[in-house]
C-alpha cells in the first residue's frame, strides 16, 4: 500500500491529452513539493517534473504538472507512442521523514 | 555528462549480508547527496535511503533501520549502502539517484542503471 495514491492505469490515442492523478496527505502534498517520474520499460525512471511544475533540460513541454492542496496532476499532451511508460509521483513526507512514491500509472497509447 | 554506475548485486541467502557500490562520475560528487530507491520485480519505487554531501545526515525507511547502512567516499567519488540480515521482501533492483543539492532538494535528477539483489535459500 502506497502513501500516495495514483491509479494503476490509464490510456489514450495518439494526439490525445491525458491526465495522471496523485492524492496524498497534509504531511507529503500538502506540505512539500511534488516530482513526477517516467520509467521506460527495462529502464531506470527519470525525472519528468519537479517542484510541482518544473521540467528539467530536455523533457517536452508536452508533459506539465500541478499542485492543489493534497493532490497533484501529471498531464500528457498531444499522446506519442513514445510516451507508453509507467509514471510515478513522489514527495518528502515530514511524519514519516522520507520520501514517499506513488504506486505507478501504467500509460498505454492505443 | 553525469554518470552512475551501481554494482555488488547478486544473490545472497536470507540473513547474509551485501554491501552496494555506486560509482558517480561527471559531476562534483560531494556537493550533492545522494540516495538509494529500490523496486522489487513488477512493483513501484521505494525510497530507502539517502545521505547528504558531507555524510552528516543520514535517513533510512523504518523497514531497514538498523539492518543497512548508506555511506560514501568523496574522495573515490562512490556511495555505498551496506546491506545486513537481508530478508526476502529486500528482493529488488537496486538504484542510485542524485539530489539536485548539498543537503537534499530534489530527488533523483539523474538515476544510475540499478542492481539486482535477489534474497532466497
Amino acid at each position: 500500500q502506497s502513501v500516495l495514491t495514483q491509479p494503476p492505469s490509464a490510456s489514450g490515442t495518439p494526439g490525445q491529452r491525458v491526465t495522471i492523478s496523485c492524492s496524498g496527505s497534509r504531511s507529503n502534498i500538502g506540505s512539500n513539493t511534488v516530482n513526477w517520474y517516467q520509467q521506460l520499460p527495462g529502464m531506470a525512471p527519470k525525472l519528468l517534473i519537479y517542484s510541482n511544475s518544473q521540467r528539467p533540460s530536455g523533457v517536452p513541454d508536452r508533459f506539465s504538472g500541478s499542485k492543489s492542496g493534497t493532490s497533484a496532476s501529471l498531464a500528457i499532451s498531444g499522446l506519442q507512442s513514445e510516451d507508453e511508460a509507467d509514471y510515478y509521483c513522489a514527495a518528502w513526507d515530514a511524519s514519516l521523514n522520507s520520501w514517499v512514491f506513488g504506486g505507478g500509472t501504467k500509460l498505454t497509447v492505443l | 555528462e553525469v554518470q552512475l554506475l551501481e554494482s555488488g548485486g547478486g544473490l545472497v541467502q536470507p540473513g547474509g549480508s551485501l554491501r552496494l557500490s555506486c560509482a558517480a562520475s561527471g559531476f562534483t560528487f560531494s556537493s550533492y547527496a545522494m540516495s538509494w530507491v529500490r523496486q522489487a520485480p513488477g512493483k513501484g519505487l521505494e525510497w530507502v535511503s539517502a545521505i547528504s554531501g558531507s555524510s552528516d545526515h543520514t535517513y533510512y525507511i523504518d523497514s531497514v533501520k538498523g539492518r543497512f547502512t548508506i555511506s560514501r567516499d568523496n574522495s573515490k567519488n562512490t556511495l555505498y549502502l551496506q546491506m545486513n540480515s537481508l530478508r526476502g521482501e529486500d528482493t529488488a533492483t537496486y538504484y542510485c539517484a542524485k539530489y539536485t543539492s548539498e543537503g537534499g532538494g530534489e530527488l533523483g535528477d539523474y538515476w544510475g542503471q540499478g542492481t539486482l539483489v535477489s534474497v532466497s535459500s
